[in-house]
């Protein structure tokens, strides 16, 4: 089965801090995707990479940025967190650019910044 | 960016009646893509479609693509408790999996 582990499944963060969301991958794919869920508006991609030190901004990538170091891990950072930020933090990862197949989500982080 | 919408927003359903879901692009997607998910869980994935009018079904879920690649729908007949979730479609357009804001699904038993 394909494992998507996200590092924490909730977190709080004071405002002004750095943030470091973990997403790790083990079926070697190729595409990876940072989403954020809030009521009412489903899930916006903030950032997506297809692969390794390659990223493409997402609907709405103010306030983030990436990393993708190796092919396995894709990290999102908030530089410097704010209060608009609160949200469910959904990373997913898929099989290359062949085609376009499924996504598997990982189990989400609840991120809190108070 | 592109826009995926859904319709509607939320759909309270009695246990044993059909029900549909609608997905609309303001472009023309290279396929789409449908996902459930449950309460406190996270998306999986349901099934794709790629060719213009296509239609796939699963046991009591039928899903369509429309006709000039714009639109989906998602039906469901004989609605049972384990259709309880959200229903999101995805469209994807240059590789990017852009998600619409799902429907709800609750059923009174």
């Amino acid at each position: 089965d394909v494992k998507v582990t996200q590092s924490s499944r909730y977190l709080v963060k004071r405002t002004g801090e750095k943030v470091f969301l973990e997403c790790v991958q083990d079926m070697d794919h190729e595409n990876m995707f940072w989403y954020r869920q809030d009521p009412g508006l489903g899930l916006r991609l903030i950032y997506f990479s297809y692969d390794v030190k390659m990223k493409e901004k997402g609907d709405i990538p103010e306030g983030y940025s990436v990393s993708r170091e190796k092919k396995e891990r894709f990290s999102l950072i908030l530089e410097s967190a704010s209060t608009n930020q609160t949200s469910m933090y959904l990373c997913a990862s898929s099989w290359g650019r062949a085609g376009v197949p499924e996504a598997f989500f990982g189990q989400g982080t609840r991120l809190t910044v108070v | 960016g592109q826009q995926v919408m859904q319709i509607p927003q939320y759909q309270h359903v009695q246990e044993g009646e059909d029900f549909t879901t609608y997905c609309n692009s303001s472009t023309t997607l290279s396929n789409i893509q449908w996902y459930k998910q449950r309460p406190g869980g996270h998306p999986v994935f349901l099934i794709q479609l790629v060719k213009s009018g296509e239609v796939k079904k699963q046991k009591r879920l039928t899903f369509q693509f429309g006709e000039a690649k714009k639109n989906s729908s998602l039906h469901i007949t004989a609605t049972q408790t384990t259709d309880v979730g959200t229903y999101f479609c995805a469209g994807i357009r240059d590789y990017k999996l852009s998600f619409g804001a799902g429907t709800t699904v609750t059923v009174r038993a």
